[in-house]
């Protein structure tokens, strides 16, 4: 059984410019839900994607945005970044059927500057 | 509102000398409260789910018990390898698709 995988694992990026972050599900994990996590914080809610349909969304504006595969694989998608983008983005797996835990990947780490 | 406050901020404590952390929350509807270990720089690691007031699970050094309003984690005898930061987190609703609510999280550390 293969965990959950994100990439890059680190990027800097200049303000204004967009970024697309991937993470692969954990094998038989069907939705996948991304957080940002800001220095010394705990992860915050973007969204959440089942069946490649997004199924929920934080407190974020729509210039955050997200796609869910076939394969449940998944992108998260920022446009327009500002400085206070800057922060690890984190991506979890669960099996939506079972009260299975949410799995994390390592996280992407972004830096807008 | 769901709201997950978490005590202390930071512990510092010597090899061998046990104490816990508290996880205060409000939420509508608890599904179940999630302890996760996170390393600097790294993703949280999953640690134990709480589904009921009373319930109990423990791992090597650590064990975590929910009530009505807050969960403790008990850290016994602690090694500097359990250096990390403590996450707690809480589920609502009716379905495992809901998000996950964190607290900011205690960073303890372990001193030989």
């Amino acid at each position: 059984e293969t965990g959950v995988t994100q990439s890059p694992t680190h990027l800097i990026k200049t303000r204004g410019q967009q970024v697309t972050l991937r993470c692969s599900s954990q094998s038989g994990h069907n939705t996948v839900s991304w957080y940002q996590q800001a220095l010394g914080q705990g992860p915050q809610f973007i969204f959440q994607y089942y069946r490649e349909e997004e199924n929920g969304r934080g407190n974020f504006p729509p210039r955050f945005s997200g796609l869910q595969f076939p394969n449940y694989s998944s992108e998260l998608n920022v446009n327009a970044l500002e400085l206070d983008d800057s922060a690890l983005y984190l991506c979890a797996s669960t099996q939506s059927s079972s009260y299975n835990e949410q799995f994390f990947g390592p996280g992407t780490r972004l830096t807008v500057l | 509102e769901d709201q997950v406050t978490q005590s202390p901020e930071a512990l510092r404590l010597q090899e061998g000398e046990s104490s816990s952390l508290n996880c205060s929350y409000t939420v509508s509807g608890l599904r179940g409260l999630f302890w996760y270990r996170q390393d600097p720089g790294k993703g949280p690691e999953f640690l134990f789910t709480l589904y009921s007031a009373g319930e109990e699970k423990e791992k090597e050094r650590l064990k975590a018990t929910l009530t009505k309003k807050e969960s403790f984690l008990h850290i016994t005898a602690p090694k500097p390898e359990d250096s990390a930061t403590y996450l707690c987190a809480v589920q609502a609703g009716r379905s495992g698709n809901t998000p996950l609510v964190f607290g900011k999280g205690t960073r303890l550390s372990v001193i030989a």
